[in-house]
């Protein structure tokens, strides 16, 4: 079964670093772009950046360069999502997300990383 | 950037109703137009990929058309189980999701 699976639930206080994870299973993980999803509580998707584990080329939605750094690890089939200095505004729900192929669509998502950044 | 504008943010219906979601992109991006569903306490889900082919497994009341700047996404009868969160997404220059439709049971 083609799958992500995300790290479980984090409660940091504000300034603190984190490091999320996304795992790939039942798929040739070096030869599709995984891509992050930002949801704010009650609010819409964001794009914040895509990689391929291949190679590590990444990129960066504008709104999100500089705020947050995308790795991956391509002998363990990892994507992670890190923050050098959390802030309260951080707080929201986290995808990871497959690319098909070359088509642009997300087609296996993650459940979902919840951080809350809170004093 | 390119900017998605989704109407309505929600609308409600009846069981059986004909729904149409509207998706306006702020500039030519051909047909890299994809539809997803969100579930509340759920990830999202692909239903449409370029803007008119239903994903494997979608059931045929959900379909997509459009090219260029102006996208619709169909459900042609709402069922009960059809109740989330609609979002479109461009892939022509990065990724830009819509605001979403909350779609309701009237």
């Amino acid at each position: 079964e083609v799958q992500l699976v995300q790290s479980g639930a984090e409660v940091k206080k504000p300034g603190e670093s984190l490091k999320i994870s996304c795992k790939g299973s039942g798929y040739s993980f070096t030869s599709y772009w995984i891509g992050w999803v930002r949801q704010m509580p009650g609010k819409g998707l964001e794009w914040m950046g895509i990689i391929y584990p291949g190679d590590s080329d990444t990129r960066y939605s504008p709104s999100f360069q500089g705020q947050v750094t995308i790795s991956a690890d391509k002998s363990i089939s990892t994507a992670y999502l890190q923050w050098s200095s959390l802030k309260a505004s951080d707080t929201a729900m986290y995808y990871c997300a497959r690319r098909r192929g070359d088509l642009g669509a997300f087609d296996i998502w993650g459940q979902g990383t919840m951080v809350t950044v809170s004093s | 950037d390119i900017q998605m504008t989704q109407s309505p943010s929600s609308l409600s219906a009846s069981v059986g109703d004909r729904v149409t979601i509207t998706c306006q992109a702020s500039q030519d991006i051909s047909n890299y137009l994809n539809w997803y569903q969100q579930k509340p306490g759920k990830a999202p889900k692909l239903l449409i990929y370029d803007a008119s082919n239903l994903e494997t497994g979608v059931p045929s009341r959900f379909s997509g058309s459009g090219s260029g700047t102006d996208f619709t996404f169909t459900i042609s009868s709402l069922q009960p189980e059809d109740i989330a969160t609609y979002y479109c997404q461009q892939y022509d220059n990065l990724y830009t999701f819509g605001q979403g439709t909350k779609l309701e049971i009237k």
